[in-house]
């Protein structure tokens, strides 16, 4: 069975602080792919990065960047310079071959105080 | 180009009433998922489609609950008699599943959010 846990339920900061939102997940499948989505109070789930297991390079987009570390099967993401239209929940998912849908982890609300 | 659509973006009914939620998918898309998130929690897979097929349901998933996707393109999701434990967002979600099966990724809808009263 596959599981995704993100421990940090509530994450406050000050703006321009970093922050790292945790994820680690649970498969037996050699296949699989890692997602981030974003969902700010408007509600609707934004799509962020997708990681595929055969490729641990971690990525940088702008102010975000993921760190894949299959040895701690963890997958976070980090927010440099956090700005106040960063808050939102984040919530990290997991997906195998053999079945493609979505498990996701429970989310993480992240506050950015001015 | 445009994202997934769904309609309406809100909807209130009375408990016992039917209700009708409309997807319209990313157009090349062949798969096209539905959700059902609560507040403070992570959204929960209720079905999918791969084009016009139904393959999937989940088994949490009431018989009041069904889904079509007649052609291929849009779906709709309708709940019959209605209950306020129905109130809920109702998000929708549209993948292209290449040949080869290289994984896929989810672009959702706004949702349509549901208050049965």
């Amino acid at each position: 069975a596959q599981k995704v846990t993100q421990a940090q339920t509530e994450i406050s900061v000050v703006e321009k602080e970093d922050v790292t939102l945790d994820c680690v997940y649970e498969t037996r499948d050699t296949t699989y792919y890692l997602f981030w989505y974003k969902q700010p109070p408007s509600g609707e789930l934004v799509f962020l990065i997708r990681r595929n297991s055969f490729d641990e390079q971690n990525e940088i987009s702008g102010r975000y960047s993921w760190n894949f570390q299959k040895s701690t099967s963890s997958f976070n993401f980090t927010i440099t310079a956090s700005q106040v239209v960063d808050s939102a929940v984040y919530f990290c998912a997991l997906s195998v071959k053999s079945n493609y849908q979505l498990i996701w982890g429970a989310g993480t609300k992240l506050i950015i105080k001015p | 180009d445009t994202g997934v659509s769904q309609n309406p973006r809100h909807k209130i009914t009375k408990r016992g009433q039917n209700v009708t939620f409309r997807c319209d998918p990313i157009s090349e898309h062949n798969r096209l998922y539905w959700y059902r998130q609560t507040l403070g929690q992570g959204p929960e897979f209720l079905t999918y489609f791969q084009n016009e097929a139904q393959l999937e349901k989940s088994r949490l998933l009431s018989d009041r609950f069904s889904a079509e996707r007649p052609k291929g393109s849009f779906s709709t999701l309708e709940i019959q008699r209605t209950e306020q434990g129905d109130s809920a967002m109702y998000l929708c979600a549209s993948s292209l599943l290449a040949r080869g099966g290289l994984g896929e990724t989810q672009y959702f809808g706004p949702g349509t959010r549901l208050l049965v009263l």
